[in-house]
């Protein structure tokens, strides 16, 4: 039982070029959320899955398009990356959508976007 | 803007003696509060909660403290080990899939 995995875990971007980052969770969770850590700030909510092949904004979704074709996979992708993308952005998962549900996160993936 | 804020940025407790670490919140709306702890490298990972209806909440060594007149909430970590050095976040939420989280807050236990 791995829980949840990010790949990959560092990458080097230039300016406009795009990337996917993948995230998958073996613990038959509903729920899966993409967040990203920048220094001096928490957690913010990128975008957010509630089941196969729905997917909704967050609270920071703009320059991100997201998918989940698969049920344990939940896919962020950058289509033309800019310097303010450079972050730790991590991946979670839970089996419901109440807040006493825990999430459970990857180990993250840190992106340097130049 | 920062609806949580840890206004600590790292804290440094003896073994053995009580870390506390302190959480404000802007939003009067939120109900649901949660400390999350993560190592180097690791993604955060849950450790305790309380409902705005109570106002602590206990599990072994850690105790959260709401005071909702103040907007303000505490993790008392007693009695503080080595291996809780880490860094901490608390998150609060108003319903089901936001969680606005803290900017968190560097414990180092010293042996």
């Amino acid at each position: 039982n791995a829980g949840v995995t990010q790949t990959p875990k560092f990458r080097v971007l230039k300016t406009g070029q795009s990337m996917t980052l993948l995230c998958a969770q073996d613990m038959n969770h509903e729920y899966m959320y993409w967040y990203r850590q920048d220094p001096g700030m928490g957690l913010r909510l990128i975008h957010y899955s509630v089941g196969e092949g729905t997917t909704a904004k967050g609270e920071v979704p703009d320059g991100y398009n997201v998918s989940r074709l698969k049920k344990q996979n939940f896919l962020l992708g950058l289509e033309s990356a800019a310097p303010s993308q450079t972050s730790v952005y991590f991946c979670a998962s839970s089996y419901t959508n109440r807040v006493q549900e825990t999430q459970y996160f990857g180990p993250g993936t840190r992106l340097l976007v130049l | 803007d920062q609806q949580v804020k840890q206004n600590s940025p790292s804290l440094s407790v003896q073994e053995g003696r009580i870390s506390i670490l302190n959480c404000d919140y802007t939003n009067s709306m939120f109900d649901y509060f949660l400390w999350y702890k993560k190592y180097p490298a690791e993604g955060p990972t849950f450790l305790i909660s309380i409902s705005s209806i109570k106002d602590k909440n206990e599990d072994g060594r850690f105790t959260v403290f709401l005071n909702k007149s103040a907007k303000h909430l505490s993790l008392h970590i007693v009695p503080s080990q080595p291996g809780d050095s880490a860094v901490y976040f608390c998150a609060a939420s108003t319903g089901a899939n936001n969680l606005f989280f803290g900017t968190g807050t560097r414990l180092t236990v010293i042996p």
